[in-house]
């Protein structure tokens, strides 16, 4: 499978306070996204990388934002978390060839207290 | 504006039997299609996939059918296992760009011994 890491994998934070999660790739793509996964509402795209420093936004990008300074890591950081960001957030990666697929990390909890 | 619509948020079905899950999209602009599999506290993993100049694709047990004019796609399992017990997840992409992917909400499936 590909090299494909988040961490943490669990966290409990409180309102207001900064989050950052962290998605490393060992497979040099291109492309990397930020999902996150809620009942009802399956997986929604936060926002994604096209290079380094080349980000844009998803669907859901409000109280969100990236950082890509290398091919290999993207930071999610919620600038001051609210119960509606508890979670699981998800990274993928791909090779943003046509018909690509995504390879997805084993996801973040994150709960907001 | 839900564009990929999984209708059914869960379903049950006998082992050795046949599991048919369905997705609906809106956007006709989607030319690429995907099925995704989730087991609990792990990330989606890829299953299968089909193009837009296709109505059908086949690997092993799973088949996904595509209705460009129903704008509707279907996978089925046969005979179903065990282990196909899941959480099942349609997505589709749009030409160009990042091929960001847009999931539908998911089908749980259960396979019963």
């Amino acid at each position: 499978d590909a090299g494909i890491t988040q961490s943490p994998r669990h966290k409990v934070t409180e309102t207001g306070t900064p989050v950052t999660l962290r998605c490393h790739q060992t497979e040099n793509h291109r492309y990397m996204y930020w999902y996150r996964q809620d009942p009802g509402h399956g997986l929604r795209l936060i926002h994604y990388s096209y290079g380094v420093k080349d980000t844009d936004k998803g669907e859901v990008s409000d109280g969100y934002s990236v950082s890509r300074s290398k091919t290999e890591d993207f930071l999610l950081t919620l600038e001051s978390a609210t119960s509606s960001q508890t979670s699981v957030y998800f990274c993928a990666i791909s090779e943003g060839q046509s018909k690509s697929r995504y390879t997805f990390g084993s996801g973040t909890r994150l709960t907001v207290v | 504006d839900q564009q990929v619509k999984q209708n059914s948020p869960s379903l049950s079905v006998q082992e050795g039997r046949i599991s048919i899950l369905n997705c609906d999209y809106t956007n006709s602009m989607f030319d690429y299609f995907l099925w995704y599999k989730k087991y609990p506290a792990e990330g989606p993993t890829f299953l299968i996939s089909i193009s837009s100049i296709k109505d059908k694709n086949e690997d092993g047990r799973f088949t996904v059918f595509l209705n460009k004019s129903a704008k509707h796609l279907s996978l089925h399992i046969v005979p179903s296992q065990p282990g196909d017990s899941a959480v099942y997840f349609c997505a589709a992409s749009a030409p160009g760009g990042a091929q960001k992917l847009v999931f539908g909400q998911g089908t749980r499936l259960t396979i019963n011994p």
